[in-house]
């Protein structure tokens, strides 16, 4: 089955410090994986695509397959990254259908 | 430019009642639509998804149903709504899945 696994609901981190984000997904093809934030009183938008190979606001994430993994990372945390992550897998079968995980609220303090 | 405007922004509904939550699209042509519920603790979860007018697929046997008359228009629906239906409620477009989705501003449902 294709499911995507975030194991922390909740990760705080003081401002400065590293930013490990988890994300597991299990899928038999070829993964393409996404990172959406939800901050406060905002939308949900995309932050990052596997595919793309990008950083945004000094996020990057790497697929490993080996691992089945594609943990968010940012080495210095900011006040403004706290939020709520979402991990995201597409799905085959037409439709360009995404799974998402279950969230993990990041709470940077000061 | 490209947006999504999703309405009511909060609902307070007897259970028994119908419900309509409308989600339109600018901006963008036969885009794929979608239905998704924001669950604390579960994350977000596909109800239905839309490759076209008239063209409905639900993922998850519930209470609920949707529509797309048009092709920047989905609808969703319910005869008769349960306290079991109370969440938020999120419509999404995309067309290129490389993009990722545009989500809307969501829907807080509450049913009494």
């Amino acid at each position: 089955a294709q499911r995507v696994t975030q194991p922390e609901k909740l990760l705080s981190v003081f401002k400065g410090a590293p930013v490990e984000l988890k994300c597991n997904y299990s899928y038999s093809g070829s993964p393409e994986l996404f990172w959406y934030v939800q901050y406060s009183r905002q939308r949900l938008q995309l932050l990052l695509r596997h595919i793309s190979r990008e950083s945004i606001k000094g996020f990057t994430a790497d697929l490993n397959k080996g691992e089945t993994s594609f943990h968010l990372k940012k080495p210095f945390a900011q006040e403004e990254d706290s939020a709520m992550y979402y991990c995201a897998l597409l799905l085959t079968g037409g439709g360009n259908k995404l799974t998402f995980g279950t969230g993990t609220q990041l709470k940077v303090e000061l | 430019s490209q947006t999504i405007h999703q309405w009511p922004a909060t609902l307070v509904q007897p259970v028994g009642s119908p419900l309509s939550l409308e989600c339109t699209v600018e901006g963008t042509s036969n885009p794929n639509l979608y239905w998704y519920r924001q669950a604390a603790g579960r994350g977000l979860q596909l109800l239905f998804y839309s490759v076209g007018i008239g063209q409905i697929s639900s993922e998850v046997p519930q209470n609920l149903s949707a529509s797309r008359p048009q092709d920047r228009q989905f609808i969703l629906s319910s005869k008769k709504l349960l306290l079991s239906d109370s969440g938020f409620y999120l419509c999404a477009w995309s067309v290129r899945w490389r993009d990722g989705y545009t989500f809307g501003s969501g829907t807080r449902l509450t049913v009494v």
